[in-house]
C-alpha cells in the first residue's frame, strides 16, 4: 500500500539549471510534508517541509510546492549544483509518517 | 554537539543469531523510530516509541524486538525469526510537538 509515490527513480540535470522532483500521495489525512536528502551509506538529512495550510515554502535554493487538490508536491532546486547529487525522499505525515521510494538526482558539471 | 548515533556502522549476522543495533540520541526527543531501507524502496517503519517504557509495532515488526528503558536509547534486536534481515537500518527521533524526524547515520546489516 504505497501512500506516497515518487514515480521517477532518477533525474539528471545540468549544473545551473532547475531540478524538479515530484511526489504524489493518496491519503488526504496527511497534513505535513517533508523532503529529505540522502547520500549513500548515510542517514537522510532534513531539507525542507511544508504544512498543508500552505502551498509554497522557500529556503534558499530550495522551494517546495504543494497542490492539495491534486495530492501532489514538488521540490525545486535552483540553481542546481553538483553537490546536490543525492537521493531525495519525500515524506508525508499524518497519524504516522510515510516515505516515497526516492529519486536519485545527478547534477552534471 | 547534539545528534543521533547508531552503532555499529556494519554488522554481520550468522544464521540463527540474534543481533542488536544501538541507537542513542542526546536531543532530548521523546519519540524514537526504527526504519528499514531496502534497495529501490522507501523507508519502512519497524517499531516506534513515543515515551519511555512504551513502544508500538510499525508495518514490518515481525522478527524484530525493541526496548525503551531510557529516553536517550532505543535499541533494536533483529531476531533469528527475521528471515531476510539484510538491509540498511535507520534510527530517527523527534520532539512529539513537531513533525520533523531526524535520522542517525544508519547501520548496514549483512548475513554471513
Amino acid at each position: 500500500d504505497q501512500q506516497v509515490k515518487q514515480n521517477s527513480p532518477s533525474l539528471s540535470v545540468q549544473e545551473g539549471r532547475i531540478s524538479i522532483l515530484n511526489c504524489d500521495y493518496t491519503n488526504s489525512m496527511f497534513d505535513y510534508f517533508l523532503w529529505y536528502k540522502k547520500y549513500p551509506a548515510e542517514g537522510p538529512t532534513f531539507l525542507i517541509s511544508i504544512s498543508s495550510i500552505k502551498d509554497k515554502n522557500e529556503d534558499g535554493r530550495f522551494t517546495v510546492f504543494l497542490n492539495k487538490s491534486a495530492k501532489h508536491l514538488s521540490l525545486h532546486i535552483v540553481p542546481s549544483q553538483p553537490g546536490d547529487s543525492a537521493v531525495y525522499f519525500c515524506a508525508a505525515s499524518g497519524s504516522d509518517m510515510r516515505f516515497g521510494a526516492g529519486t536519485r538526482l545527478t547534477v552534471k558539471p | 554537539d547534539g545528534g543521533i548515533t547508531q552503532s555499529p556502522k556494519y554488522l554481520f549476522r550468522k544464521e540463527g543469531q540474534n543481533v542488536t543495533l544501538s541507537c542513542e540520541q542526546n536531543l532530548n526527543h521523546d519519540a524514537m523510530y526504527w526504519y528499514r531501507q531496502d534497495p529501490g524502496q522507501g523507508l519502512r517503519l519497524i517499531y516506534y516509541s513515543q515515551i519511555v517504557n512504551d513502544f508500538q509495532k510499525g508495518d514490518i515488526a515481525e522478527g524484530y524486538s525493541v526496548s525503551r528503558e531510557k529516553k536517550e536509547s532505543f535499541p533494536l534486536t533483529v531476531t533469528s525469526a527475521q528471515k531476510n534481515p539484510t538491509a540498511f537500518y535507520l534510527c530517527a527521533s523527534k520532539n512529539v510537538r513537531e513533525e520533523t524526524q531526524y535520522f542517525g547515520p544508519g547501520t548496514r546489516l549483512l548475513v554471513l
